[in-house]
Parts: structure tokens; C-alpha cells; sequence
């Protein structure tokens, strides 16, 4: 079974510092895969998504995320973070070629971003 | 404006009672699916649907049923044999292209509380 470790449940940046959160899955074959991210008490918004073709893939509002086989990695980054960046931000995994989607969720990350 | 609408915002029930929530979607989208997301849990599938009259169960569907008689609407009713009801409640679709890389769209959520 696909599993989505995100690591630190909280992270905290200064504005216009860079942003990095950190997810690995655990697959035997590499699967798509999704970030998302939530604000409080709304639903989430896909900020980018692998599938496939160039393993940097860039996103909204800044973010970009590079997928590394090697590393089973996924990690989401921003050069310099705005206040209003604050939010969950959740790391998805999809198995390929299953004729249908299912996600399965990281436990997320929450970001806090100081003055 | 399409999107995804989700009724009630908040829900209070009292124990032993059946409450349903609402789900409704004009985006001409396929796939529906429901999610419960609880603190430092990410979220978890509970049920989901690819066609009218059909659904899947998720990973923790006791407790939870689901109709899909109309294209645009996913209910869940949420009965009294759900031993930890209270959770934020998800609800999403996407087009069914036969692949795991589409787009999930969520609405903003309903959240239950059981009293």
C-alpha cells in the first residue's frame, strides 16, 4: 500500500524567507503526485501535481515541487514566503494507471509565517 | 460560477441520531467523493463514486452511507453507528478520464459535532 510521510506537522519562516516543506512516499512504483494546500476552515486548492515528463513542476502562487526517483521525494518550495502563505499545505499520492484516482493524503504541514 | 457547494457549514447532532450532509456540484464532473479530515490526521476517504447509481467504499466507511441518484449530488448521511462522529467534513469531484492524474476539486467543508 501507498503511504505519504510529510515531515514537521508545523513550520515556521520569516516573510520573505524561503520555504521548504518536505514529503516522501513509500512505493514500489513511483506515483503521481499532488500538492495541495488549505486555508482555515475551507477546502483544499491543488497548488501543482507530477504526472509526468520534467520533474520540476511549478505551481500557484509561487510554489514549485521537484520530483525525485531516487529519493522518493516531493518537495514543495517557495523562494520568498508572503504572509498570506499561512495555511496547511497536504502532499497526495496517487498509484498509476489504476483507470481511476485515488488520493491518499499526508498528515500536512501547517506553515506559519512571522513579520 | 461552477463549483462544488456544501451544506450545512456547521452541524450539531446529538447521539443516536442520523444526520445527512449535502454535497452538490455544477461542474459536469463524474467522480465524487467524500473525505473526513480530523487534527493531525490528514484526510481519509470514506466514500466515492465514479457513475450515478454506483459508489465505492473508501478506507473507513462504517458508520457512513451514500447515494448517487443525480449526477450533480453526493449526500452522506452519517449514522448513529459512527462511534467518533465529529470531524470536518469534505466533499469533492473530478472528471473520470480513466486516470489517477486528474484534478480533485473540494468544496469548503462541513464541519460536525456531535453534542
Amino acid at each position: 500500500a501507498q503511504s505519504v510521510t510529510q515531515l514537521g506537522s508545523h513550520v515556521s519562516v520569516s516573510e520573505g524567507a524561503l520555504v521548504l516543506l518536505r514529503c516522501n512516499y513509500s512505493s514500489s512504483v513511483p506515483p503521481y503526485l499532488f500538492w495541495y494546500v488549505q486555508y482555515p476552515n475551507q477546502g483544499l486548492q491543488l497548488l501543482l501535481k507530477y504526472t509526468t515528463g520534467a520533474t520540476l513542476v511549478k505551481g500557484i502562487n509561487g510554489f514549485e515541487a521537484e520530483f525525485k526517483k531516487s529519493e522518493t521525494s516531493f518537495h514543495l518550495t517557495k523562494p520568498s514566503a508572503h504572509m498570506s502563505d499561512a495555511a496547511e499545505y497536504f502532499c497526495a499520492v496517487s498509484p498509476m494507471n489504476t483507470g481511476f484516482q485515488k488520493l491518499v493524503f499526508g498528515t500536512g504541514t501547517r506553515l506559519l509565517v512571522s513579520p | 460560477d461552477g463549483g462544488i457547494t456544501q451544506s450545512p457549514k456547521y452541524l450539531f447532532r446529538k447521539e443516536g441520531q442520523n444526520v445527512t450532509l449535502s454535497c452538490e456540484q455544477n461542474l459536469n464532473h463524474d467522480a465524487m467523493y467524500w473525505y473526513r479530515q480530523d487534527p493531525g490526521q490528514g484526510l481519509r476517504l470514506i466514500y466515492y463514486s465514479q457513475i450515478v447509481n454506483d459508489f465505492q467504499k473508501g478506507d473507513i466507511a462504517e458508520g457512513y452511507s451514500v447515494s448517487r441518484e443525480k449526477k450533480e449530488s453526493f449526500p452522506l448521511t452519517v449514522t448513529s453507528a459512527q462511534k467518533n462522529p465529529t470531524a470536518f467534513y469534505l466533499c469533492a469531484s473530478s472528471i473520470d478520464t480513466g486516470t489517477s492524474t486528474d484534478t480533485q476539486y473540494f468544496g469548503p467543508g462541513t464541519r460536525l459535532t456531535v453534542l
